[in-house]
């Protein structure tokens, strides 16, 4: 079975400065998809950006990027210029038919 | 409104007590998915269902049963309700038609809590 992990429980960062959350998976699969989904206090899960496997090409949505290493299994996401309204868990997942989830990161933007 | 509702968003019962979460959609998605979220664990797959007369066990379907009673509508059943399903539950929603099949839209969350 797929495993995804999230190495870092907790982070922080301060407000305008570049933050990168951790996350690795497991897959004997060739083909699937990676996402980062943010939720804020309000618990809604909101789509961040995504990642197909296929593609060598990493994902960009404005502030945020990704790092995808297909032989590393591996998928962090970085964001810059980081504002307060990003304080959120963040989770990191991968999907083969099969959604699986990692843990989560609480992100704290700081002022 | 909304694409993706679920009802009730807040629940308190009590053990063994039979609990119905239910969502819809009007997102024209085909597919819909149950999941559980406890603290440190994220997101767990408890049922889910590709087409009206689809439906599969995820990883923590103990417990639990659910109903696909139109494309839109996806239900989840506790029949006996126990504390250790005092969880945040999330319903949601993929497409299998089109390029992003394997997004998934996630509704609002029902918090339960079973004293």
């Amino acid at each position: 079975a797929q495993t995804v992990t999230q190495s870092q429980p907790e982070m922080s960062v301060q407000e305008a400065e570049t933050v990168t959350l951790s996350c690795t998976y497991d897959t004997s699969e060739n083909n699937y998809y990676l996402f980062w989904y943010k939720q804020p206090p309000s618990r809604q899960m909101i789509l961040v950006i995504r990642q197909e496997a296929y593609k060598q090409q990493n994902a960009t949505e404005n502030r945020f990027s990704v790092n995808f290493q297909k032989a590393a299994k591996s998928f962090s996401l970085k964001i810059s210029d980081s504002q307060l309204g990003d304080t959120a868990m963040y989770f990191c997942a991968f999907n083969n038919n099969d959604m699986r989830f990692g843990a989560g990161t609480r992100l704290t933007v700081k002022p | 409104d909304a694409d993706v509702t679920q009802t009730p968003r807040n629940r308190i019962t009590k053990t063994g007590k039979r609990i119905m979460l239910e969502c819809s959609q009007t997102k024209g998605h085909d597919r819909m998915y149950w999941y559980r979220q406890d603290p440190g664990l994220g997101l767990r797959l408890i049922y889910y269902s590709f087409d009206v007369k689809d439906i599969n066990k995820g990883e923590i379907s103990d417990g639990y049963s659910v109903s696909r009673q139109a494309q839109a509508k996806f239900s989840l059943s506790l029949e006996s309700a126990i504390p250790n399903q005092t969880a945040l539950y999330f319903c949601a929603t993929s497409d299998s038609a089109g390029e992003v099949h394997h997004e998934q839209y996630f509704g609002p969350g029902t918090r339960l809590t079973v004293t």
